[in-house]
C-alpha cells in the first residue's frame, strides 16, 4: 500500500538558520507530490507541489523542496527560517484520485 | 470568492446523535473531498466526489455519509455519532482529481460526548 513517511513528529530551529523537513513514500510510480502547511487553527495551505520536470519546485514563503527518485524522497529546505515560520507541514502524495498525508512534522522557531 | 466554507465551526453531540457538516465552494471545482486529522495521524481521507452525482469512499469511510447534488455543494452526514469521531474535519476542493492542488476549508471541530 502507498504511503508517506514523515520521520521527525518536532524540529526546533533558531530563527535564521537553515531548515529541511522529511519526506519519504512508497508507490509503484513516480507520484504527484505536495507539501503542504497549516498554522494553528487554520486550514491547510499548498507551499509547492511537483508533477514531472525539474527534480527542485520552488514554491511560497521561500520554501523548495527536492524530487529524488533513487531515495523515494521528498525533502522540503529553507535557507533561513522566520519565526512566522512555525506552523504544521505536511507532505502528500496522490494514489489515483486520493490524497495521501503524512503524520506531519511541527516546527517550533526559537529566537 | 470565498473559496470553500465551511459550517458549523464548532459542534458538540452526543453519542447517537446524527448531524450534517456542510460544505461548500464558489469555483465550480468538480473534485471535493471530506477528511479528519486526528493529533500524530495527518489527514485521512473520508469520502471524495469527482463531480455532481458521484461519489466514492476513502480511507475512513465507516460512520459517514455523502452525497453530491450539485457541484458546490458536498455534506458530511453522521449517522450516529460515537466518542471516537472526535476530529477536526476538513472539507477540500480542487479543479480535477486528486492530482490538482486542493483548497480546504477551515475546518469544523467536532466533540462527541
Amino acid at each position: 500500500a502507498q504511503s508517506v513517511t514523515q520521520p521527525d513528529i518536532h524540529i526546533t530551529v533558531s530563527e535564521g538558520a537553515s531548515l529541511e523537513l522529511r519526506c519519504n513514500y512508497s508507490y509503484g510510480a513516480t507520484p504527484y507530490l505536495f507539501w503542504y502547511v497549516q498554522s494553528p487553527g487554520q486550514g491547510l495551505q499548498l507551499l509547492l507541489k511537483y508533477f514531472s520536470g525539474d527534480t527542485l519546485v520552488q514554491g511560497i514563503k521561500g520554501f523548495e523542496a527536492e524530487f529524488k527518485r533513487s531515495q523515494s524522497s521528498f525533502n522540503l529546505r529553507k535557507p533561513s527560517v522566520h519565526w512566522s515560520d512555525a506552523a504544521e507541514y505536511f507532505c502528500a502524495v496522490t494514489r489515483g484520485n486520493k490524497l495521501v498525508f503524512g503524520a506531519g512534522t511541527i516546527l517550533r522557531v526559537k529566537s | 470568492n470565498a473559496g470553500v466554507t465551511q459550517t458549523p465551526k464548532f459542534q458538540v453531540l452526543k453519542t447517537g446523535q446524527s448531524m450534517t457538516l456542510q460544505c461548500a465552494q464558489d469555483m465550480n471545482h468538480e473534485y471535493m473531498s471530506w477528511y479528519r486529522q486526528d493529533p500524530g495521524m495527518g489527514l485521512r481521507l473520508i469520502h471524495y466526489s469527482v463531480g455532481a452525482g458521484i461519489t466514492d469512499q476513502g480511507e475512513v469511510p465507516n460512520g459517514y455519509n455523502v452525497s453530491r447534488s450539485t457541484t458546490e455543494d458536498f455534506p458530511l452526514r453522521l449517522l450516529s455519532a460515537a466518542p471516537s469521531q472526535t476530529s477536526v474535519y476538513f472539507c477540500a476542493s480542487s479543479r480535477d482529481r486528486g492530482q490538482e492542488t486542493q483548497y480546504f476549508g477551515p475546518g469544523t471541530r467536532l466533540l462527541v460526548l
